[in-house]
Formats: C-alpha cells, sequence, structure tokens
C-alpha cells in the first residue's frame, strides 16, 4: 500500500517559535503537493516540489522534497496565528497521476 | 462569483432521506472531484469527471450516485446514508484529468452529518 505519513499529527506553540512538520513515504513521488486547509474551507495549494532535493520558500515557509523523492519537510519561521490550519501533503507515486494524500498536520499557533 | 463553491455548507439528514450536493466552479475547468474528509484520515477520492464523463469510481457504495450535466456543475445525490457516511465532502475542480502536477482548487465542503 502506498501510504503518506505525516508527523506530527498534531502540535500546538506558541507565536514566535519555529517548527518542522514531516510527510514520508516508501515509495517514489514524482512531485509532492503542501496544502493547508482553514476551518470551515478547503484545502488551499501552498506549493509543488518536484525535484529531488528541491528547496522552495514561500515568505517564512520553507518546503523541502528529499533527494530519493520519498520525504518531504515543511518548516515554518516565527509561527504566527494564521499558520493555524490542516497541512497537508499529497503526490502521485511512481508514475501514476492519481494523488495519495496524507491525513494532516493540525497545527495551532496561539498568539 | 469565483473559484468553486459548495452547497449546502451544513447539512443533517436521516437515515432514510435523499438530498443532493451542489458544486460549481467558475474556473473554466474540465475536470471535477467528490472527495470524503473523516477527521485523521487521508482524503478519500470517491468519484472524478473528465469533460462531463466518469473516468473514476473508487468503489464508492452505491447509495452515493453522482452527476455532471456540465463541465461547471456537478452533484452527490445521497440515500439511505449510513452514521459512518457523517463527514466533510469536498468538491475540488482541475483544468484537467490526467495531469499530476495540476492544482486542484477546492470548494468549503458539505458538512454531512446522519442521525
Amino acid at each position: 500500500t502506498q501510504l503518506l505519513e505525516q508527523s506530527p499529527q498534531f502540535l500546538s506553540i506558541q507565536e514566535g517559535e519555529n517548527l518542522t512538520v514531516y510527510c514520508n513515504s516508501s515509495s517514489v513521488f514524482s512531485s509532492l503537493q503542501w496544502y493547508r486547509q482553514e476551518p470551515g474551507e478547503g484545502p488551499v495549494l501552498l506549493v509543488t516540489v518536484v525535484t529531488g532535493g528541491e528547496v522552495k520558500k514561500l515568505k517564512r515557509l520553507t518546503f523541502q522534497f528529499g533527494d530519493a523523492r520519498k520525504h518531504s519537510s515543511l518548516h515554518i519561521t516565527a509561527a504566527q496565528p494564521g499558520d493555524t490550519g490542516l497541512y497537508l501533503c499529497a503526490g502521485p507515486p511512481g508514475s501514476n497521476y492519481q494523488l495519495i494524500w496524507g491525513a494532516g498536520t493540525k497545527l495551532i499557533i496561539k498568539p | 462569483e469565483t473559484g468553486v463553491t459548495q452547497t449546502p455548507r451544513h447539512l443533517v439528514m436521516g437515515m432514510t432521506n435523499k438530498k443532493s450536493l451542489k458544486c460549481e466552479q467558475h474556473l473554466g475547468h474540465n475536470a471535477m472531484y467528490w472527495y470524503k474528509q473523516s477527521a485523521k484520515k487521508p482524503l478519500e477520492l470517491m468519484f472524478v469527471y473528465n469533460f462531463k464523463e466518469q473516468t473514476e469510481n473508487n468503489s464508492v457504495p452505491s447509495r452515493f450516485s453522482p452527476e455532471c450535466p456540465n463541465s461547471s456543475h456537478l452533484f452527490l445525490h445521497l440515500h439511505t446514508l449510513q452514521p459512518e457516511d457523517s463527514a466533510l465532502y469536498l468538491c475540488a475542480s482541475s483544468q484537467i484529468r490526467g495531469r499530476s502536477t495540476d492544482t486542484q482548487y477546492f470548494g468549503p465542503g458539505t458538512r454531512l452529518t446522519v442521525l
């Protein structure tokens, strides 16, 4: 079974702290997408990483795709309450085009 | 109105009721999707339509019946549901089905509770 495992499942930290969440698989993915879902809304795409070893930055968010394309991480610097939400990773394993989804990391940033 | 809209936002129904969920996209996309989202579980893809044709049905029980009259509208007809069907039902659209890097745009979802 091709799975994307996200960790931690839940994280609650104070405003201003740094954090990293992970998206791991035993399978190779041709790309990985990161979404953020705020309460009462659908997921919104943040970034797509395609190349092994790729690093993308979106303001205070840094996304990495592992060299082997099995792992990805999201690092947030100086977290703010507006970063609160459910962070989901998804990707197509191998040459497939259908997305496999992780269960998400629920992030709460306390003011 | 822009993006992907879903109605109703909340729905409570009994197991013997018949109801429908509606999704509309204003993005000019050709692919539309129904997902089920349950707490602490990955999104479950239910149905996919590409150019109004159903291309995927991921072993969804027959009590869920999709309908796609055109590329902009998608319905999910519900009948004789079970309490375990309670979840957030998300609609999404993308430019075309079959490109792994295509961005999917999601609606806000319908929170369904089956009593």
